[in-house]
């Protein structure tokens, strides 16, 4: 079964630095998501992605964030100066269509350790 | 901004018995309604999904019934079983629009959770 596959599965990282997370979606899929998980807290919308352009983003997703998909198959979530409240799972999704009757596909996450 | 709410944060049934997962939303532009279930370590895979057009739709062991006058959904799962085990999350979805590069925009709001423990 095809999958969205997000690496790495952890990072530790130094408060200020800049951190690249990668995701590989499915590959017929078209609308790239991140969501993130903050411990203990819900699952929260980041930015959504298509046609090689931002389509939506949260009030979360401010000038320190920015996503890229450099070539016809990794998506790529980059955050330029990381703070303390960057901890968090960081999940990447995929889906064919905006929405369907299977939801998103999720990939596993990156568990993103700001230090 | 608690649009899609949980209430119980964890649930507890013996194998065999029937699980019933709630969730309640404020959103009346909501229009769809899916259930992830999430493993520690793992990200949500998605288990079903109901339209707001409809107020049920089973697959296998597992029913949502959605009541949209009261904005409340419920997940069934009968019978449970051990590997059911693991935290639910009810999302809800609604169409933005069209984004700025187009599409169908849509995205999730996803409620905290309920850590369901099926017992042997």
């Amino acid at each position: 079964e095809p999958e969205v596959t997000q690496t790495p599965s952890h990072q530790v990282t130094q408060m200020g630095q800049e951190v690249i997370l990668r995701c590989v979606p499915i590959s017929n899929h078209l609308y790239f998501y991140w969501y993130r998980q903050i411990l203990g807290q819900k699952v929260e919308f980041l930015v959504s992605f298509y046609n090689n352009e931002i389509s939506e983003k949260s009030e979360i997703f401010d000038d320190q964030f920015s996503v890229e998909r450099p070539d016809g198959s990794n998506f790529t979530l980059k955050i330029r100066s990381t703070k303390l409240e960057d901890s968090a799972m960081y999940f990447c999704a995929s889906t064919r269509t905006g929405i369907d009757n299977y939801g998103y596909t999720f990939g596993s996450g990156t568990r993103l350790t700001v230090v | 901004d608690q649009q899609v709410k949980q209430n119980s944060p964890s649930l507890s049934v013996q194998e065999g018995r029937i699980s019933i997962l709630n969730c309640d939303y404020t959103n009346s532009m909501f229009d769809y309604f899916l259930w992830y279930k999430k493993y520690p370590a793992e990200g949500p895979t998605f288990l079903i999904s109901i339209s707001s057009i409809k107020d049920k739709n089973e697959d296998g062991r597992f029913t949502v019934f959605l009541n949209k006058s009261a904005k409340h959904l419920s997940l069934h799962i009968v019978p449970s079983q051990p590997g059911d085990s693991a935290v639910y999350f009810c999302a809800a979805s609604a169409l933005l629009g069209p984004g700025r590069s187009g599409g169908s925009n849509y995205k999730l709001t996803f409620g905290k959770g309920t850590l369901l423990t099926v017992n042997p």
